[in-house]
């Protein structure tokens, strides 16, 4: 079974503050996603990465794909309360074409 | 874009009842769809694999003959929640893939409560 960590649970920073949040595996994965999900409603694709060692940016938020493909992390720079959300990884799994989720960060950006 | 549509987006039942979810495909070809579990403060749990027109494929521990999924057109895949109690009480979202896609699209979910 290919299991995604997902560190740190729960983070609350003060508005203006730079985090991370790490998305660890012992397998490879073709792919791995992060998603934003708002309360009562469905994830909302942020990025994919494909290519180990891969960078995206995306405005504030830099995505980094590890160069064996098992880890990424995401990193937010100067944290705004509208960050406030569950950010999920998840990693597609090629056998079978399905993404299986990590257990997701909890972050509260306080103004 | 691809856009999934799910219904409805909650539902209250009395316990013993069963609920159907439906969710569709609005502008693409969903060759698979995904049905996941969402419990509060928790992160998704994939429940099942459906490909059109045929069996679904149940993860392990998920009891197959309460939770019916259809997939029997390329825009439509139901979730039917069988004889339902309170721990069955959760956040159902499904997800469409289509070979033109390139991705795989989020419903807006399912709120079910069981009373």
């Amino acid at each position: 079974t290919q299991l995604l960590e997902q560190s740190p649970q729960f983070l609350s920073i003060q508005e203006g503050e730079n985090l991370t949040v790490y998305c660890n595996s012992s397998s490879v994965f073709s792919s791995l996603q992060w998603y934003r999900q708002e309360p009562g409603e469905g994830p909302v694709l942020l990025v994919t990465v494909v290519t180990g060692g891969e960078v995206k940016k995306l405005k504030r938020l830099t995505f980094q794909f590890g160069d064996a493909r098992k880890d990424s992390s995401l990193h937010i720079t100067a944290a705004q309360p509208g960050d406030t959300g569950l950010y999920l990884c998840a990693g597609l799994v090629t056998r079978d074409d399905k993404i299986i989720f990590g257990k997701g960060t909890r972050l509260h950006i306080l103004p | 874009g691809a856009v999934v549509s799910q219904h409805p987006s909650w539902v209250i039942c009395k316990s013993g009842t069963s609920v159907k979810i439906e969710c569709r495909s609005l502008d693409f070809q969903a060759t698979t769809m995904f049905w996941y579990r969402q419990f509060p403060k928790q992160s998704l749990m994939l429940m099942a694999t459906s490909n059109e027109g045929s069996k679904a494929t149940y993860e392990q521990g998920v009891e197959k003959d309460k939770f019916l999924i259809n997939h029997a057109s390329l825009t439509l895949s139901t979730l039917t929640v069988t004889s339902a109690h309170p721990e069955d009480s959760s956040f159902y979202i499904c997800s469409a893939h289509g070979p033109l896609t390139g991705g795989y699209t989020f419903g807006s979910g399912t709120r079910l409560t069981v009373v």
